[in-house]
Order: C-alpha cells, then sequence, then structure tokens
C-alpha cells in the first residue's frame, strides 16, 4: 500500500517563474492538504481540497492556487515566484471523517 | 504569533534518559497531535489525544493534555538515536474538516 507521494522531490526555479507540485494521496484517501515549511520553522497550512474543491485555505496570497483530480490527487501552483517562496513543500492526505494526516516526503523548491 | 509553540526550542540528551517536549496554544481545539520529521523530511505521525482525554500512551510515548492550561506534553522514554529529530505539536481547530495549525518545533538529538 503506497503511502503519500510527491513530485518531483527537488525543483530549482527562478524569480518571477512558475511552478507546479504534484501530490498522489495514500490509497483510499479523499482530503490532500497542503503546507509550506520553511526552514527551520513549522509547516504552514497553504489550502485544503476535497471534491476538487477547495475546502479551507490558509494565509496565503492567490499566487497560490490548486487542483484535485477525480482521481483524488492534486497539484499546487505558485505563481511568480519570489525569493521567500524557498521551501519545502509537504502534501498530506486523510479520510474526510478520520482526523489524522499522512504526510509525503515533501518537494524542497529553491527559488533563486 | 502562533498557535502552536513547543518549549523548548532545542534538547540534547544522552541515549537511554527521558525526553520531555511541552506545546501549548491558545484557541480551543478538536484535538492535538504529535509529528516527528527526520532531517526536513515528511512528518511522520505520531499520537493523537482528543480534546476530552487528559493521557494517552502510545509505546515508549506518553503525551498529555491539559485544556485549562492550553498546554501538552511529550513524553519519551529511554530515548535512543533513533529519535533525533524534530517534534511538533499540530493542533486541530476542527473547523469544517481538519484545519491544523503546527507549532515551530522542538529538535531533540539523542547522543549515543
Amino acid at each position: 500500500d503506497a503511502g503519500v507521494t510527491q513530485s518531483p522531490t527537488h525543483l530549482i526555479k527562478t524569480r518571477g517563474q512558475q511552478v507546479t507540485l504534484r501530490c498522489s494521496p495514500k490509497s483510499g484517501h479523499d482530503t490532500v492538504s497542503w503546507y509550506q515549511q520553511a526552514l527551520g520553522q513549522g509547516p504552514q497550512f497553504i489550502f485544503q481540497y476535497y471534491e476538487e474543491e477547495e475546502r479551507q485555505r490558509g494565509n496565503f496570497p492567490d499566487r497560490f492556487s490548486g487542483h484535485q483530480f477525480p482521481n483524488y490527487s492534486s497539484e499546487l501552483n505558485v505563481n511568480a515566484l519570489l525569493l521567500g517562496d524557498s521551501a519545502l513543500y509537504l502534501c498530506a492526505s486523510s479520510l474526510t471523517e478520520q482526523e489524522t494526516q499522512y504526510f509525503g516526503p515533501g518537494t524542497r523548491l529553491l527559488v533563486l | 504569533s502562533q498557535q502552536g509553540e513547543e518549549d523548548p526550542q532545542a534538547l540534547s540528551i544522552q541515549e537511554g534518559e527521558n525526553a520531555t517536549m511541552n506545546c501549548s496554544y491558545k484557541t480551543s481545539i478538536n484535538n492535538l497531535q504529535w509529528y516527528r520529521q527526520n532531517s526536513g523530511r515528511g512528518l511522520v505521525h505520531l499520537i493523537l489525544i482528543r480534546s476530552n482525554e487528559r493521557e494517552k500512551h502510545s509505546g515508549r510515548l506518553r503525551v498529555t493534555l491539559d485544556t485549562s492550561k492550553k498546554s501538552s506534553s511529550l513524553l519519551i522514554t529511554a530515548s535512543r538515536a533513533a529519535d533525533t529529530a524534530s517534534y511538533f505539536c499540530a493542533t486541530d481547530l476542527g473547523n469544517y474538516g481538519q484545519n491544523f495549525v503546527f507549532g515551530p518545533g522542538t529538535r531533540l538529538s539523542v547522543l549515543p
């Protein structure tokens, strides 16, 4: 039973570019959440997707957008990248009625 | 300021000793969860304690929750070098599904 997978593992972009990160949830899970983790900090909630819709959103600008597909996989898109967007981006999946989130290994994004 | 804050920020102990980490939060919660993260990789779920529970055990882990003081503690007994990691508490505000707020974490070093 595969856990949460994310791709790519590492990514280097330049300021102003756009990036797409991908996440496949744990088998059977229907809810996907995205987090940004800066170096030395705890993860910060970006948004959560359920039934292909954004259900909750954290305090992140509209440059951060996402999508959930019918197979429950998800994408995180970031436009007009800033140096401050450099971070580890974590995807977590869960079942709606359950409280525990299962995290993927993350995508480390470096913006130069 | 953050909803959850772990204390201490860093902790260094010898193998075999016990490690205690504390978490304080500000608002009412649905549950509180502890996660471990090794070297900036994905988070691993350790234990969940609900707001109506006071103490839970899982192997060498013991978690307490004091809702009147809005605080929780994680005790790792008989620590091992493999316990070296960052530990985060995450408060679930329970708003329309999971809504996790992570603290900045405690970095635990267990020396052989």
